[in-house]
């Protein structure tokens, strides 16, 4: 198993573009969640999805669209590209829920995404 | 509003010593903690975790207590290898299977 997959590992993008940030899991896994952590910070939600056509915002929304076609694949969408959104951004996937109780579930993470908005 | 808090930005151990790493939350409705380390260009991994009915879970050299009472849970490492050198990331999960993580503690072990 490849596990939880993202591209590009690093990205430059100019105020205003637009890009796709690409992450696929072939876990089989129900829980999909994007994060960003900035310098000296932890890690924050962006969106999550429970399953296939399934989304919701996380603390971070803002700037920022997923779409759940498939079960492996949670695509992260920025469209106008603003300094703030530099960061690095990880894509996590999990079988269950990890709240009520906890089973020893966990979430998987990606590498990550660097992204640098000039 | 930081539900979640690791005061300590970093800590430096010596070789084959204790390492113990902190972690306070505050939202009470969180049930479930985790623990995840992170090294350079790396995501973060799974280390260990604890659910709100236990007060202590060891894996191998990596043991996780919890105190309700004080919002306030614990990682100790021992004996303290080089390759623990990384950092460390509490987290934490309540209704609606969202993780709430901590700022991170660098720890740093020292030959």
């Amino acid at each position: 198993n490849a596990g939880v997959t993202q591209t590009p590992k690093f990205r430059i993008l100019k105020i205003g573009q637009s890009m796709t940030l690409q992450c696929a899991q072939d876990m089989n896994h129900n829980y999909m969640y994007w994060y960003r952590q900035d310098p000296g910070m932890g890690l924050k939600l962006i969106y999550y999805s429970v399953g296939a056509g399934i989304t919701d915002k996380g603390e971070v929304p803002n700037g920022y669209n997923v779409s759940r076609s498939t079960t492996e694949d949670f695509p992260l969408r920025l469209e106008l590209a603003a300094p703030s959104q530099t960061s690095v951004y990880f894509c996590a996937s999990s079988y269950r829920r990890l709240a009520g109780g906890g089973r020893g579930e966990t979430q998987y993470f990606g590498p990550g995404t660097r992204l640098l908005v000039l | 509003d930081q539900q979640v808090k690791q005061n300590s930005p970093s800590l430096s151990v010596q070789e084959g010593r204790i390492s113990i790493l902190n972690c306070d939350y505050t939202n009470s409705m969180f049930d479930y903690f985790l623990w995840y380390k992170k090294y350079p260009a790396e995501g973060p991994t799974f280390l260990i975790s604890i659910s709100s009915i236990k007060d202590k879970n060891e894996d191998g050299r990596f043991t996780v207590f919890l105190n309700k009472s004080a919002k306030h849970l614990s990682l100790h490492i021992v004996p303290s290898q080089p390759g623990d050198s990384a950092v460390y990331f509490c987290a934490a999960a309540g209704y609606g299977n969202k993780l709430v993580f901590g700022a991170g503690t660098i720890l740093r072990v020292k030959s």
